[in-house]
Parts: structure tokens; C-alpha cells; sequence
């Protein structure tokens, strides 16, 4: 366990479908990403968060809808989600989201999604 | 427009056989370039951080350097056990504001 725990590891739903994906650190960290993983691409930033703050929206659909209750949780709200929205979802978190000296971030094992 | 790149794209090769991967980069305002590793079915692992040209790191069998364009992971008598995705990331800083650019990878097999 690297400290960030994402649930479920698997889902698969429908287009007409509500669910939600889940992430939870205990490393003190401040900050939180969800990123998004499909095959032969790059990984690709979705959402920031910095104090429970969303300071970033990278031009993500609205069928995507990102909640941070607190510092150590983050959620990934999905809705009417399309064939293509299938991918590894990932969440991460890293000690601030800007200034200080660069840190690693600390990633989840991700949550494998199929849209059918 | 901030890229990363990694080459090749896949490797093959023998146990004991060493090599080099490969990440070029252009960024404003680099902050950083990280490697990661990634094992099928999770997250990536974080390995190193570089924060400047000439600076090298090392991890048993894994040797980073940095260079102002880009960076390489050279892998010495590789075992199978390394077999995995490597990832190139660069931090950039911008207006109160850092992102982690990530390349698409270099999947690496290590055959016994």
C-alpha cells in the first residue's frame, strides 16, 4: 500500500449509470489530483485540488464531477458517462500543489472503469 | 506547448543485459523531472527526482541523469523482476499554479 487507497479497483457501468470513485490518503499531504490513463496515451490531469480547494479543471466534461469533502478524501462523480470515458483512473496526492521543493507524488492503484 | 517524450516505446531484453531509456523534454519553467515505475493493473511508483543538469541518482540497479533537454534512466544488469512501465514526468510552476507533464512511457520486459 503506497498510503493512497482508491475504491473500487474494477467497475463497470452502463451509459445511463450514477457511480462514484473514491480516494483516501492518510499521508498529511495537502493536495490531490485525479488523472486519467488510457492505453497509448500520456497520463492526463483531470481535476486539482490544494486545501480542499479546486484550483484546476483541465477542460474535463461535465459528466465528470469532482467532490473534496476534506483533505484526505476525494471523489470522482460519474454520469452518462460514454464507451470512450473507459480508462485507469487514477488519484494522487503530493505534500502542496505549488512552491516548496519538487516531491514525488504518491499514487493509488487506480480504479480500472468500463463503460458499456 | 510543454512535451515529453520517451523512447522507445517498448524494450526487450535478455536478464544481464544493460540499457538505457530515453526522455527528452520541453518545458517552461521546469520544476523538477521525475521517474516513475508502473506495474500492470496500478499506480505508478515514484523512483526519482532531478532537479538540475549533472545531477545523477541511484537506485540498486537504476541510474538516473539530467541533462538541460533530457533526462535517461540506464538500467544495469537488468533482472526480470524489473520488467515494468517507465514513466518520464516534468514539474512545472507557473503562476501559483505546478503541473506534472507525463510522457507516454517505455514499457520494458526483461526476459530470463
Amino acid at each position: 500500500e503506497t498510503g493512497v487507497t482508491q475504491t473500487p479497483r474494477h467497475l463497470v457501468m452502463g451509459m445511463t449509470n450514477k457511480k462514484s470513485l473514491k480516494c483516501e490518503q492518510h499521508l498529511g499531504h495537502n493536495a490531490m489530483y485525479w488523472y486519467k490513463q488510457s492505453a497509448k496515451k500520456p497520463l492526463e490531469l483531470m481535476f486539482v485540488y490544494s486545501l480542499e480547494e479546486r484550483v484546476e479543471n483541465n477542460s474535463v466534461p461535465s459528466r465528470f464531477s469532482p467532490e473534496c469533502p476534506n483533505s484526505s478524501h476525494l471523489f470522482l462523480h460519474l454520469h452518462t458517462l460514454q464507451p470512450e470515458d473507459s480508462a485507469l483512473y487514477l488519484c494522487a496526492s503530493s505534500p502542496s500543489h505549488a512552491g516548496g521543493p519538487p516531491m514525488g507524488y504518491t499514487f493509488g492503484s487506480g480504479t480500472r472503469l468500463t463503460v458499456v | 506547448e510543454d512535451q515529453v517524450t520517451q523512447s522507445p516505446e517498448a524494450l526487450r531484453l535478455q536478464e544481464g543485459e544493460s540499457s538505457s531509456l530515453n526522455c527528452s523534454y520541453t518545458v517552461s519553467g521546469l520544476r523538477g523531472l521525475f521517474w516513475y515505475r508502473q506495474d500492470p493493473g496500478k499506480g505508478p511508483e515514484f523512483l526519482f527526482t532531478l532537479y538540475s543538469a549533472g545531477e545523477e541518482k541511484e537506485k540498486e540497479r537504476l541510474k538516473a541523469t539530467l541533462t538541460k533537454k533530457e533526462s535517461f534512466l540506464h538500467i544495469t544488469a537488468p533482472k526480470p523482476e524489473d520488467s515494468a512501465t517507465y514513466l518520464c514526468a516534468v514539474r512545472r510552476v507557473q503562476g501559483g499554479s505546478e503541473k506534472l507533464v507525463f510522457g507516454k512511457g517505455t514499457k520494458l520486459t526483461v526476459n530470463p
